[in-house]
């Protein structure tokens, strides 16, 4: 069956680094990904998204690779702030143009 | 522009007693989304509706949760009777569905509910 993985454990690591994230799926051929931010309390917001024939989209501190051939999509936040800090969730395509599978998200915690 | 509009924010029941959620969607926006998120984990999709029709209702369990969007706009989840596995952040999305191009979602800040 369909499976993503996203890193289970919360990362933390200082203001000023490089906080990077991991999405892996498996069984899946998704044309494209989706990268949310979600605050406690609050629903997930877009940030990025990647298409299958894209290896990289950046948009100011992040950036977002997709490498269909490890089945696997990096989310990179350069400069960290503690504004950062939130939990991230990766979303696959489901084969139709609305539907999106969803990892169970990654916390990260930007610390001063 | 104003965002995806939910309500009750927060709701304590207690068990086999009904619920009911609500949405208002971004203006304009076809297609709507009802999500059911419990901690630690990603949403899970109950419902999707394009326009005023149920296009993917799969995983809503229809023997106690029923939705509906009247005039293809605001909608209504309802769970009738609440078990106490129904505990759970209930969100509501919306995206512009235009046809042939990839959606992103525009989610509303969630119902909190919680089943005694």
């Amino acid at each position: 069956s369909q499976k993503i993985e996203q890193n289970s454990e919360a990362l933390n690591i200082q203001e000023g680094k490089t906080a990077t994230l991991t999405c892996n799926y498996t069984n899946y051929s998704p044309a494209y990904l989706q990268w949310y931010r979600q605050d406690p309390g609050r629903g997930p917001v877009f940030l990025l998204l990647i298409r299958e024939n894209e290896k990289e989209k950046r948009k100011e501190r992040l950036k977002v690779t997709f490498d269909t051939t490890l089945k696997q999509s990096l989310f990179h936040i350069t400069a960290s702030q503690p504004a950062d800090s939130a939990t991230y969730l990766c979303a696959l395509d489901a084969g139709n143009n609305r539907k999106l599978i969803w990892g169970l998200g990654t916390s990260l915690a930007v610390n001063p | 522009e104003a965002g995806v509009v939910q309500s009750p924010r927060y709701k304590i029941i207690e068990k086999k007693q009904p619920v009911a959620f609500w949405c208002n969607p971004i203006s304009g926006h076809n297609t709507l989304y009802w999500y059911r998120q419990n901690l630690g984990q990603g949403p899970e999709l109950l419902i999707r509706y394009e326009n005023e029709e149920a296009v993917d209702d799969s995983q809503l369990p229809k023997d106690r949760f029923s939705a509906e969007r009247l005039k293809g706009v605001d909608s209504t989840l309802k769970i009738q009777p609440a078990e106490l596995g129904d505990s759970a952040v209930y969100l509501c999305a919306s995206s512009p569905g235009t046809s042939g191009t990839v959606d992103t979602q525009y989610f509303g800040p969630g119902t909190r509910l919680t089943v005694l």
